[in-house]
């Protein structure tokens, strides 16, 4: 099996910065990815990581460290569109070569002005 | 492209009662799972799909039958419904490949009473 923590909750004030942190404890680790979903949306994707390092996209980035089983997604100059909830997601190998990915229970972020 | 479908998007059901949830994609995906969500619980995998023809359990496969007689369908049923079952679904699709992203359908609320 595998756990994966997120914190519940976070808020932050417009124009600021915010780092939402993923823990994970799995074997066979295939990658991480960090999903996005709007209250009443369905998720949409936001970045992937396979290999140690920062991935940056625009106003978002993501960091894995695959030995300390830990990945963080940053958001710059926060809007109050960014309010939602934050997935992060860990895949990795089974038996016949089928990569699943489990999530977490999501960090639901309110930014406040 | 629609992208990823769900059929209907709202249900209500008495218990005991079954129905059929319909997943659609038009983007060639080899993957297809089934998600339910619930408040607090993040999106648990029910089923998923390698490929036409296959289908293989999740975390929480209990009380659900799938099936993928088509590529681009991927049925999930509730053959005797229970209020535990009250839930929102997600259907998500991937192309298989190794950096794949999970594309979601907009979600399918179920009531059971």
């Amino acid at each position: 099996g595998q756990n994966i923590d997120q914190p519940t909750e976070m808020t932050a004030t417009e124009g600021a910065i915010v780092q939402i942190n993923c823990t994970y404890q799995t074997s066979g680790f295939n990658g991480l990815f960090w999903y996005q979903q709007h209250a009443g949306e369905a998720p949409t994707f936001l970045s992937y990581n396979v290999l140690d390092g920062l991935e940056e996209k625009g106003r978002f980035s993501s960091f894995l460290s695959r030995s300390k089983g830990y990945s963080y997604l940053l958001l710059k100059e926060l809007q109050m569109k960014d309010s939602a909830s934050y997935l992060c997601a860990v895949r990795r190998s089974r038996s016949g070569g089928s990569y699943i990915p489990t999530f977490g229970r999501g960090t639901s972020l309110i930014v406040h002005p | 492209n629609a992208g990823v479908t769900q059929t209907p998007k709202f249900r209500v059901l008495k218990t005991g009662q079954s129905m059929t949830l319909l997943c659609a994609q038009d983007m060639n995906h080899e993957y297809m799972y089934w998600y339910r969500q619930d408040p607090g619980m993040g999106l648990r995998l029910i089923h998923y799909s390698v490929g036409e023809g296959t289908t293989a359990k999740g975390e929480v496969p209990d009380g659900y039958n799938v099936s993928r007689l088509k590529k681009q369908n991927f049925l999930l049923g509730l053959e005797s419904a229970a209020p535990s079952q009250t839930s929102v679904y997600f259907c998500a699709s991937s192309s298989g490949d190794h950096q794949e992203t999970q594309y979601f359908g907009p979600g399918t609320r179920l009531l059971v009473l």
